[in-house]
C-alpha cells in the first residue's frame, strides 16, 4: 500500500520569501515521487520527479525537492516566492509500474498564496 | 493545441440524466486515465486503460463507465447522474515504463443539480 500526506492545505508566504511545501509518503517498494502544480482553471502539470537517480531534484520555475528516505519525505522548496507561484501543489507517489500498471496516489493538495 | 483535450469544459446537468465526457490526446500514449478532483480530497482514479482492449476500474468506479474508442480517445459516462458526482474531472495520459509522468487535460467542471 502507498499513501501521501501533505501537511497544510493552505500556505501563505510573502513575495520573495522561502517556499516550503511538505510531503511525506509511505510505500512498500522504492517509490517514484512527483510534484505537480495546478494553476486556476487548468490541469495539473509536472514540476519535478524523483526516480532514484539524484536525491536533490530540480524542477521548473526554480523549484526543487529533496528525497529523504530516512524521513520518508519529499518536501518542495523555492528560495524566493513570486506572485506567479500562487497555485495548488500536489505531491504524488508511484509504485513504479508493478504488474504493468503504474499506480499513482495523489496527496490532497496545498494551496499556495503569495502576498505582495 | 493542447496535447490532452477534454470536452466539454463545463457542464450542468440534471439528476438522472446520462452524460458523456470526452477526452482525446495527441501524445501517442497507450495509457489513459480518468480522475475526479474534489476539494480537500485530491485526485481519485475512476478508470484507467492500457490500450483499446484493456480497461480497468479504479478506486471509485461505481456510477461511471468508460469507452476507449481508439488509442487517442477515452470517454467517461455517467449513466444516471447524481448530485454527489458534482466535481472536476480530469483525463490524463502517460507513457509506458517506470516512473513516467502524467499529462493532464484542462478538466471538465460538472455540476449535477
Amino acid at each position: 500500500a502507498q499513501s501521501v500526506t501533505q501537511l497544510g492545505s493552505h500556505v501563505s508566504v510573502s513575495e520573495g520569501a522561502l517556499v516550503l511545501l511538505r510531503c511525506n509518503y509511505s510505500s512498500s517498494v522504492p517509490p517514484y515521487l512527483f510534484w505537480y502544480v495546478q494553476y486556476p482553471n487548468q490541469g495539473l502539470q509536472l514540476l519535478l520527479k524523483y526516480t532514484s537517480a539524484a536525491t536533490l531534484v530540480k524542477g521548473i520555475n526554480g523549484f526543487e525537492a529533496e528525497f529523504k528516505k530516512s524521513e520518508t519525505s519529499f518536501h518542495l522548496t523555492k528560495p524566493s516566492a513570486h506572485m506567479s507561484d500562487a497555485a495548488e501543489y500536489f505531491c504524488a507517489v508511484s509504485d513504479g509500474d508493478s504488474g504493468g500498471y503504474q499506480k499513482v496516489t495523489f496527496g490532497t493538495g496545498t494551496k499556495l498564496q503569495v502576498i505582495p | 493545441d493542447a496535447d490532452v483535450t477534454q470536452t466539454p469544459r463545463n457542464r450542468i446537468t440534471k439528476t438522472g440524466k446520462r452524460i458523456m465526457l470526452e477526452c482525446s490526446q495527441t501524445k501517442g500514449h497507450d495509457r489513459m486515465y480518468w480522475y475526479r478532483q474534489d476539494p480537500g480530497l485530491g485526485l481519485r482514479l475512476i478508470y484507467y486503460s492500457f490500450d483499446v482492449k484493456d480497461i480497468n476500474k479504479g478506486e471509485i468506479s461505481d456510477g461511471y463507465s468508460v469507452s476507449r474508442q481508439a488509442q487517442a480517445k477515452f470517454s467517461l459516462s455517467l449513466e444516471s447522474a447524481i448530485p454527489n458526482q458534482t466535481a472536476l474531472y480530469f483525463c490524463a495520459t502517460s507513457d509506458k515504463g517506470r516512473g513516467t509522468e502524467a499529462f493532464f487535460g484542462q478538466g471538465t467542471r460538472l455540476t449535477v443539480v
